[in-house]
């Protein structure tokens, strides 16, 4: 059991540009999520797979978002045309398909808008 | 979601026990109470959850209040690695298939001192 991972650990970025995160799970784990964190609060879900379907979407995923996990194993987020309140902690998590099994997070990518 | 009421801080000198308490009045039957923990620059970390009963592993202790209205998350000797946000969250139970999100609040941040 490796964790998960994300990458990259940190990214620096101009506002306007785009960027990509990836998330490895747990493997076998057929669920995946992600989380958004700002300073001094909990982390927010943004959206949840299951295998490879994307089951749900919270409304702070705006459509400068997208989240991806084509083969039901690792998952990339991206955002689009990037600003300066999109700054936070990405943050992704995973679980078995068991009910009522605890998530399993990375550390997350850190994202700062310039 | 169902919302949870924590302290915003706690102090503990090492190799105290620490509880940390948490409120839930509007907790519904079928809600599991979960604790995570964030130390700094890391992401989540499972710490325990139970229904109705006590639960013990070897991170914590759960205490739930036979109302299950409250609950304290017990830390029997408290380390100065154990310096984190502590989340206590309502998660619904996952019984119908359907996996749950975590909704995250902003925690008690525990200090812990020599």
């Amino acid at each position: 059991d490796t964790g998960v991972s994300q990458n990259p650990r940190h990214k620096i970025t101009k506002r306007g540009q785009n960027v990509t995160f990836r998330c490895d799970p747990i493997s076998e784990h057929n669920r995946l999520y992600w989380y958004r964190q700002t300073l001094g609060q909990g982390p927010e879900f943004l959206t949840y797979f299951q295998n490879e379907a994307q089951l749900e979407k919270s409304r702070l995923l705006s459509d400068r978002f997208s989240a991806e996990r084509p083969k039901g194993s690792f998952s990339t987020l991206e955002i689009q045309r990037t600003e300066q309140g999109d700054s936070a902690m990405y943050l992704c998590a995973s679980s078995s398909g068991v009910i009522n099994q605890p998530q399993h997070f990375g550390d997350g990518t850190r994202l700062s808008i310039l | 979601d169902a919302k949870t009421t924590q302290p915003n801080s706690m102090e503990s000198n090492e190799e105290e026990p620490v509880h940390l308490p948490c409120n839930h009045s509007t907790i519904s039957g079928t809600d599991y109470i979960h604790w995570y923990r964030q130390l700094p620059s890391q992401g989540p970390e499972y710490v325990i959850h139970g229904l109705t009963s006590n639960v013990n592993n070897r991170m914590a202790s759960l205490a739930i209040a036979e109302d299950r209205k409250s609950s304290t998350l017990i830390l029997h000797r408290a380390t100065l690695r154990d310096a984190a946000v502590y989340y206590c969250i309502l998660r619904a139970s996952e019984n119908t298939g359907t996996a749950s999100k975590l909704t995250f609040g902003t925690g008690t941040r525990l200090q812990v001192t020599l």
